[in-house]
């Protein structure tokens, strides 16, 4: 079964701090990726994704990606109570279908 | 602009009722998917409906069902309602059907007593 896997947390950082999140997944042909963040009660909204290997930055938010180790990360620079969440990592999964696939999420505390 | 909209908001049903579920895309977006998210977990593809056809469809029973309106709305029907059919049923929409770039509504929470 082709999974996107993610530590369910929590992951508790200081107020400022770097946050890092971290996801794998399982089919090697998966070539986009994406993070979503879901505030408690709410739904998920997409604030990075990314296509091709190495970094792509956006205010705060860095998204990284090895696809040789089928790896993607979520840095959060600089770090606000306000990012408290939990942070899902999504793959298109290849093999005709192309549909989002999720991982559990990472629950984020941001502690001033 | 309007983003999407799902209704109820919150429902509770008894076992073997039936449920259905609307959702109205973001302006401009033809493509509509379901997911359900229990507790803890991520969201769990039901199905994509674009052009009024169901085009793919995870690992969902035949009670779970659906259908896309001309203006590109969507229900998810639910039949014979059991106890683990409680979640969060997200709708999302998007420019095209093969994209994780998803617009999600706020969701319809059911719980199934």
């Amino acid at each position: 079964q082709k999974e996107v896997e993610q530590n369910s947390g929590p992951l508790s950082v200081p107020e400022g701090a770097i946050a890092s999140l971290n996801c794998t997944y399982s089919d090697r042909g998966s070539q986009s990726f994406f993070w979503y963040r879901q505030y408690s009660g709410k739904s998920p909204e997409l604030i990075m994704f990314i296509y091709s290997n190495g970094d792509k930055e956006d205010g705060r938010f860095t998204a990284q990606l090895n696809k040789a180790s089928q790896y993607v990360s979520l840095l959060i620079r600089d770090s606000q109570p306000s990012d408290s969440a939990t942070y899902l990592c999504a793959a298109l999964i290849s093999g005709g279908s192309y549909i989002p696939t999720f991982g559990r999420g990472t629950s984020l505390i941001v502690h001033p | 602009d309007a983003g999407v909209t799902q209704s109820p908001t919150h429902l509770i049903k008894t076992r073997g009722q039936q449920v259905t579920l609307r959702c109205s895309p973001k302006s401009g977006h033809d493509t509509v998917s379901w997911y359900q998210q229990a507790l803890g977990q991520g969201p769990q593809f039901i199905f994509q409906y674009y052009e009024e056809e169901e085009r793919q469809r995870g690992n969902f029973p035949d009670r779970f069902s659906g259908h896309q309106f001309p203006n590109y709305s969507s229900e998810l029907n639910v039949n014979a309602l059991l106890l683990g059919d409680s979640a969060l049923y997200l709708c999302a929409s998007s420019l095209a059907a093969n994209t994780g770039e998803l617009f999600f509504g706020e969701g319809s929470r059911l719980t199934v007593l």
